[in-house]
């Protein structure tokens, strides 16, 4: 498997612009997360899906952002209108469930450099 | 939910053995021990995990007592290229509902010099 691939790997915009971040999960992971990277405040959770279906959402910041994740392959993270303290990088990981692991082990991408102006 | 302090920064040279310690007092039972590993420009990548005693694997060592309260990772004979950074996360990394539990933190920056 190619593991976790993440686009745009840099993205420079201006501020109030909508921003979509794209991911594709490792085939066969149950598990899709976004996390976000600054740092000031580390490596973040944002969101978590099961199945593709959202299971917590309290680590996103505002309204600003949501995420989708329409099938087991892809999921997007959309930022409108974007802000400069969104300036960071977002980060995509999936895992399998806990039956067929023996770790938890999160795969990551190798992420999204977000720069908002 | 179990805190972790580790050092932030660690200097090594090359072919030295590094061991990264943090310490966790209040581990819970169901807690294991996790190491993760982020280059620059690059996501974390899962090294090691444990519950007690001793484990091995062809990148790294953990060491963990028997009292849990502290782990080591032990990285033998580095290169420049184990330049990093190393997290340690505690918690039941098994249940993905406790995944928001894992706290990364700041980490611990190991520089190799040659």
């Amino acid at each position: 498997d190619a593991g976790v691939i993440q686009s745009p790997r840099h993205e420079v915009t201006e501020m109030g612009q909508e921003v979509t971040l794209r991911c594709k999960p490792i085939s066969g992971h149950d598990y899709l997360f976004w996390y976000r990277q600054t740092m000031m405040r580390g490596l973040e959770l944002l969101i978590y899906f099961n199945n593709n279906v959202p299971i917590d959402d309290s680590g996103m910041p505002e309204d600003r952002f949501s995420a989708k994740m329409p099938n087991a392959s892809f999921s997007t993270l959309k930022i409108q209108p974007s802000e400069p303290r969104d300036s960071a990088v977002y980060f995509c990981a999936s895992r399998a469930e806990s039956y067929r692991t023996n770790t938890g082990e999160l795969f990551f991408g190798e992420g999204s450099r977000l720069t908002v102006l | 939910l179990a805190k972790t302090t580790q050092p932030i920064s660690m200097d090594s040279y090359e072919g030295q053995e590094v061991n990264i310690t943090c310490s966790h007092n209040n581990i819970a039972t169901n807690d294991y021990i996790t190491w993760y590993q982020q280059f620059p420009s690059q996501g974390p990548r899962f090294i090691i995990q444990g519950y007690k005693t001793k484990v091995t694997n062809e990148v790294a060592s953990l060491f963990i007592p028997a009292d849990r309260k502290s782990s080591t990772l032990s990285l033998p004979r580095v290169s420049l290229s184990d330049t990093a950074v190393y997290y340690c996360l505690v918690g039941d990394a098994l249940a993905p509902s406790n995944t928001g539990k894992l706290i990364f933190g700041q980490g611990t920056t190991l520089q190799v010099k040659p």
